[in-house]
């Protein structure tokens, strides 16, 4: 079974802090995501990577940064942390086949900026 | 571009009646189509996928979709659902050449005892 694996499922951070958030996955997948889910809005793209160092922005990038230095690894990274940022985060991967092959998902990480 | 309308934000429903939960998308290039369900506190699973092929796609847990080109739509149905088959359903669309899905704003699909 593919794994894809988030580092925690719940955190609580502050204001200003930097916050890291880790997803790794098992099935040597070259596309990896970061998705942003809220009530009401659904699943909105962060950030995305399709192969080691490559990343392109998705459609809210403001305030993300994210790195990928292993094809197993994507970091997803909150320079300064707000309120607004609250959110559940989930990662996902898939195959780079250009339309067939489905996104698998991690659990989420539940992040709260207090 | 691509993009996925859910119709319905919500849909209620009393255990063993038929559902149905409606996605409409729009493309200018031919696409694949997907549901994902999300049960809480959890993260997505595929439920079923169109790529090509047969109109009527037959995914896990009893759930079938049926993709309708002429009038841009795939929606999800099960003839009886269970108590269990409470979650969030996702419709997720990819247009060919394109790695990134993008995704429905999802239907809560709650079921009544």
């Amino acid at each position: 079974d593919v794994k894809v694996t988030q580092s925690s499922r719940y955190l609580v951070k502050r204001t200003g802090e930097k916050v890291f958030l880790e997803c790794v996955q098992d099935m040597d997948h070259e596309n990896m995501f970061w998705y942003r889910q809220d009530p009401g809005l659904g699943l909105r793209l962060i950030y995305f990577s399709y192969d080691v160092k490559m990343k392109e922005k998705g459609d809210i990038p403001e305030g993300y940064s994210v790195s990928r230095e292993k094809k197993e690894r994507f970091s997803l990274i909150l320079e300064s942390a707000s309120t607004n940022q609250t959110s559940m985060y989930l990662c996902a991967s898939s195959f780079r086949d250009r339309g067939l092959a489905e996104a698998f998902f991690g659990q989420g990480t539940r992040l709260t900026v207090v | 571009a691509q993009s996925v309308t859910q119709l319905d934000s919500q849909v209620p429903v009393f255990e063993e009646a038929p559902v149905e939960l409606r996605c409409n998308y729009s493309s200018s290039v031919s696409v694949y189509l997907f549901w994902y369900v999300q049960y809480p506190n959890q993260g997505l699973q595929l439920l079923l996928k169109y790529l090509s092929g047969s109109t009527l796609v037959k995914g896990i847990n009893g759930f079938e979709a049926e993709f309708n080109k002429s009038q841009t739509s795939f929606h999800l149905r099960k003839p009886s659902v269970h108590i269990s088959d409470t979650a969030e359903y996702f419709c997720a669309v990819k247009a060919g050449g394109s790695y990134i899905p993008t995704f429905g704003r999802g239907t809560s699909l709650i079921v009544h005892p």
